[in-house]
């Protein structure tokens, strides 16, 4: 079975810096995905970033990108020019090989961006 | 606009008293899901739907029933709902039967906040 690992439970930053989210999983898989999902205030989970496990370049969204280092099956986020709006919780989610499109999500970290 | 509409989004109800969270899509996608999310435990799969009339149970269906009779439509039901059943929860769609490598993202909706005294 899938398992997703975030051993932080919460972080703080200050705005304009930059930090970075652990994140590991273990599979026995070749070619996935793998996802960063946002939880605002707000409670909606929004998608942040999504990298595919055959490209070896790592994906970038504007501020945000991913470290992905497949041999050591860890999947980072980094957040550059934090800003106060990245105050949210993070999670990190591998989807399950078969039918079902289930994801497997970690514990999640909270993050705090301080002015 | 393409999203997922869940109702309630806040509830607070006794031990026993059944109840039914719906969750509707307008993006014709074939597959929903039913999440819970506790702290410290993440977002666990409760039920999931390949298709209309196709359900199968997720990580943690106990106390959970579900319906499709609809594409669009994927209701949450609470017969006996309990204390434990406290919880946000999420329904989430996507297209596609199923995601062997994940390529189909999920669409969550916007939670629902169930508390049960």
């Amino acid at each position: 079975a899938q398992t997703v690992t975030q051993s932080q439970p919460e972080m703080s930053v200050q705005e304009a810096e930059t930090v970075t989210l652990s994140c590991t999983y273990d599979t026995s898989e070749s070619n996935y995905y793998l996802f960063w999902y946002k939880q605002p205030p707000s409670r909606q989970m929004i998608l942040v970033i999504r990298q595919e496990a055959y490209k070896q370049q790592n994906a970038t969204e504007n501020r945000f990108s991913v470290n992905f280092q497949k041999a050591a099956k860890s999947f980072s986020l980094k957040i550059s020019d934090s800003q106060l709006g990245d105050t949210a919780m993070y999670f990190c989610a591998f989807p399950s090989t078969g039918a079902n499109s289930k994801l497997t999500f970690g514990k999640g970290i909270t993050l705090s961006v301080r002015p | 606009e393409a999203q997922v509409t869940q109702n309630p989004r806040y509830l607070i109800t006794v031990t026993g008293k059944k109840l039914t969270v719906t969750c509707s899509q307008n993006m014709n996608h074939e597959y929903m899901s039913w999440y819970r999310q506790d702290p410290g435990l993440g977002l666990r799969q409760i039920y999931y739907s390949m298709n209309v009339e196709v359900t199968d149970k997720g990580d943690v269906p106990e106390g959970y029933k579900v319906s499709r009779k609809e594409k669009r439509n994927f209701p949450l039901i609470l017969e006996s709902p309990s204390p434990n059943q406290t919880s946000l929860y999420f329904c989430a769609s996507s297209h596609g039967q199923g995601s062997l490598s994940g390529a189909n993202v999920l669409t969550f909706g916007a939670g629902s906040r169930l508390t049960v005294l």
